[in-house]
């Protein structure tokens, strides 16, 4: 089955500690995103990729980095600059250049920094 | 968006009658919009979109609206399921644009 897979579920990190999310997809589109869940908040975009070795900010990028060295993944790194790094961190993917279709969402990571 | 707080707004309904799930958009340049479904610990699930050249669309047991000119659009379940117990949010996207603004959702809660 294609679908986008998240890793690991729940992680665990001490403050001032980098971690990595880990976001694959095997649905061969172009477009990858990460968005963050925090409770009684719409989904907020935190950067996207439309294209290998290409990347844009989204709205909260502060804090964060990424990378696209292949078309199939796009991890996510929340750095120990994030202010407020616990929530629930979805990435997403679609089909690009297609005049607006949806986003495939994975099942997310849910970060809990201490 | 700015956040709304930490509770959602909450539709309860009976088990069997219908939904109606509403979903106010900002943007009157969105063109395309889209409906998710989110339950409990997993990301959002896709349930239907809709273009601004229509106003209406069916899929399997649901029916989503969209009002232009008030920048409304509900979503309806009809014969509503325990199943069909989770938060629903909205998702607007503007012409050639990548980003989605999303709702911040309404938890449905299916009473037996």
């Amino acid at each position: 089955d294609g679908g986008i897979t998240q890793s690991p579920k729940y992680l665990f990190r001490k403050e001032g500690q980098n971690v990595t999310l880990s976001c694959e997809q095997n649905l061969n589109h172009d477009a990858m995103y990460w968005y963050r869940q925090d409770p009684g908040q719409g989904l907020r975009l935190i950067y996207y990729s439309q294209i290998v070795n290409d990347f844009q900010k989204g709205d909260i990028a502060e804090g964060y980095s990424v990378s696209r060295e292949k078309k199939e993944s796009f991890p996510l790194t929340v750095t120990s600059a994030q202010k407020n790094p616990t929530a629930f961190y979805l990435c997403a993917s679609s089909i690009f250049g297609d005049l607006g279709s949806p986003l495939h969402f994975g099942n997310g990571t849910r970060l809990t920094v201490t | 968006g700015e956040s709304v707080g930490l509770h959602l707004p909450t539709l309860s309904v009976q088990e069997g009658d219908n939904s109606i799930i509403n979903c106010a958009y900002s943007n009157s340049a969105s063109d395309y919009f889209i409906w998710y479904k989110q339950e409990s610990g997993k990301g959002p699930q896709f349930i239907i979109d809709i273009r601004s050249n229509m106003d209406k669309r069916q899929g399997q047991r649901v029916t989503v609206l969209l009002n232009k000119t008030v920048k409304h659009l509900s979503l309806q379940i009809a014969a509503t399921q325990p199943g069909d117990s989770a938060v629903y949010f909205c998702a607007e996207n503007i012409k050639h644009g990548q980003n989605f603004v999303f709702g911040p959702g309404t938890r449905l809660s299916v009473l037996p």
